[in-house]
């Protein structure tokens, strides 16, 4: 079974920029969570989405979107780049419904670096 | 709102000896905790849970829990910890809002010694 796919791998933007990051679920599941890992922050929640509708939302500006297509898979994407959005971006999927007990399983990630 | 604590920010220990990694946890009922690792440049493995029962939870690559609701602790074990064990590791509590988020607390990035 393969696991959660997250394109492009590393990228680099520059300050104004805008990027799209996508993410392919584990195959079945339907919740989709992306966050942003720094240094300094550690892991920050971004959003979720499960079945095309964000359920939830992280403390980030509205540059910061995202959204979910009917096949499950997910888009971020950051408009307007500052230096700080760079990051590691971890998508994880999750096979449970909400509230669940569920484990999430996470991608490689999708590393931007913003110069 | 619930939270996770990792106190320290490495861990050092030598090749064959036991890796303890801690986690304090804060939470309104009752928690689902996890343990994930994190190697470079990679994203983050699942080693272990706990939701209910078993106050010692094993997961993988030799890996366990221990729950200590007293305590509110978590801290992850492993009894002879190898120079691979060497990564950054998370524990997270999920966030009761009804949805699957993750609370992570800061890792702890291990370093074995040969």
């Amino acid at each position: 079974k393969a696991g959660v796919t997250q394109t492009p791998r590393y990228l680099i933007k520059t300050r104004g920029q805008q990027v799209t990051l996508s993410c392919s679920p584990i195959s079945g599941h339907r919740s989709v969570s992306w966050y942003q890992q720094t240094p300094g922050q550690g892991l920050q929640f971004l959003f979720e989405y499960f079945s095309e509708t964000q359920r939830n939302k992280g403390n980030f500006p509205g540059r910061f979107s995202g959204r979910q297509f009917s096949n499950s898979r997910s888009e971020m994407n950051v408009s307007t780049l500052e230096l700080g959005d760079s990051a590691l971006y971890l998508c994880a999927s999750s096979g449970r419904d909400r509230g669940s007990s569920g484990e999430l399983f996470f991608g490689e990630g999708s590393r931007l670096t913003v110069l | 709102a619930q939270s996770v604590a990792q106190p320290e920010d490495q861990v050092n220990v030598a090749e064959g000896n036991p890796l303890t990694v801690k986690c304090t946890y804060s939470v309104s009922g009752n928690p689902y905790l996890f343990w994930y690792v994190q190697y470079p440049n990679r994203g983050l493995q699942f080693l272990l849970k706990y939701i209910t029962g078993d106050n010692l939870v094993k997961g993988s690559y030799g890996f366990e829990a221990e729950f200590n609701k007293s305590q509110t602790s978590f801290h992850l074990k492993k009894p002879s910890a190898l120079v691979s064990d060497s990564a950054l590791y998370f524990c997270a509590v999920r966030v009761l809002d009804g949805n699957n988020r993750l609370a992570f607390g800061k890792g702890n990035q291990v370093v074995v010694i040969p």
